[in-house]
C-alpha cells in the first residue's frame, strides 16, 4: 500500500463548478500538505501549503488538513477551462532530514468542460 | 532567474546507451533535489543535495544511476547501461534553506523526458 493515496480520476465538471480532490495518506508523522498543478508535459507547480490541520484559502482554491483522519482536501470553485491539469497532493514529515523530502500521490487528472 | 532549467527536455536512446541530464537550479537556492514520474505517477524522490553534498538517495537510486552537483550549483544525472525500464520524466526541484519556515517548498522544472527503446 502506498503512503499517500489519491484517485487517479480523470475528474470531469462543467465550468464554473466547484472541484473537490482529496488524498488520504498513512504516515502520521507527515505534518506540511502540499497541493500541486502540473499541466501535460510540464513540471509540477505548487499552488498551496498547509501545516498541521485546518483550513487555507487563496483565492479560488481552499485547502483543508484533518490529521486526525489522515486526509486531505483541495476545492477549486467557479472552475475554469484553464484549470484542466494534474493536480497532484504531496506531504513531508517537517523539519530537518524528514522535511527534506516529499511524498507525493499518484495524481488526480481534472477536465473543465466550458 | 527564470526558474528551474533542464535539458534536454527529450532524449531518445537506445537501450544499453548512457544518458546525462543536467538541471540548473534557482540561483539563491541551495538545495536541489531530483525526482522520476512515470505516466499517470506522481513524482519519486531520487536523491537530494544540499550545496554540493549528495545527502539522501532513495533505493530507486541503483548503482546504474550517479548524480553529481560539483559546485554547489548546476547537477547533472546520468545513467549507464539504459533500460527500458528507465523511461520516464526526470524533474529537477530547488528550494532554499533561506527563510526555512519549515515547509519545504521545492520549486520544479520543466523535466527531462527519457525513452528508451
Amino acid at each position: 500500500q502506498k503512503e499517500v493515496e489519491q484517485d487517479p480520476g480523470p475528474l470531469s465538471v462543467p465550468e464554473g463548478a466547484i472541484v473537490s480532490l482529496n488524498c488520504t495518506y498513512s504516515n502520521s508523522a507527515f505534518q506540511y500538505f502540499m497541493w500541486y498543478r502540473q499541466y501535460s508535459r510540464k513540471g509540477p507547480e505548487l499552488l498551496m501549503y498547509t501545516y498541521s490541520s485546518g483550513n487555507k484559502e487563496d483565492g479560488r482554491f481552499t485547502a483543508q488538513v484533518d490529521k486526525s483522519s489522515k486526509y486531505i482536501s483541495l476545492f477549486i470553485r467557479d472552475s475554469q477551462p484553464s484549470d484542466s491539469a494534474t493536480y497532484l497532493c504531496a506531504m513531508s514529515a517537517g523539519t530537518g532530514a524528514a522535511g527534506n523530502k516529499l511524498t507525493f500521490g499518484g495524481g488526480t487528472r481534472v477536465l473543465v468542460k466550458p | 532567474d527564470t526558474g528551474v532549467s533542464q535539458d534536454p527536455r527529450h532524449k531518445i536512446t537506445k537501450r544499453g546507451q548512457n544518458v546525462t541530464f543536467r538541471c540548473d537550479p534557482i540561483s539563491e537556492h541551495n538545495r536541489l533535489y531530483w525526482y522520476r514520474q512515470t505516466l499517470g505517477q506522481g513524482p519519486e524522490f531520487l536523491t537530494y543535495f544540499q550545496n554540493e553534498a549528495q545527502l539522501e538517495k532513495s533505493r530507486l537510486l541503483s548503482d546504474r544511476f550517479s548524480a553529481e552537483r560539483p559546485k554547489g550549483s548546476f547537477s547533472t544525472l546520468e545513467i549507464q547501461r539504459t533500460e527500458q525500464g528507465d523511461s520516464a520524466m526526470y524533474l529537477c526541484a530547488s528550494s532554499s534553506l533561506a527563510g526555512y519556515s519549515g515547509a519545504n517548498v521545492l520549486t520544479f522544472g520543466a523535466g527531462s523526458r527519457l525513452t528508451v527503446l
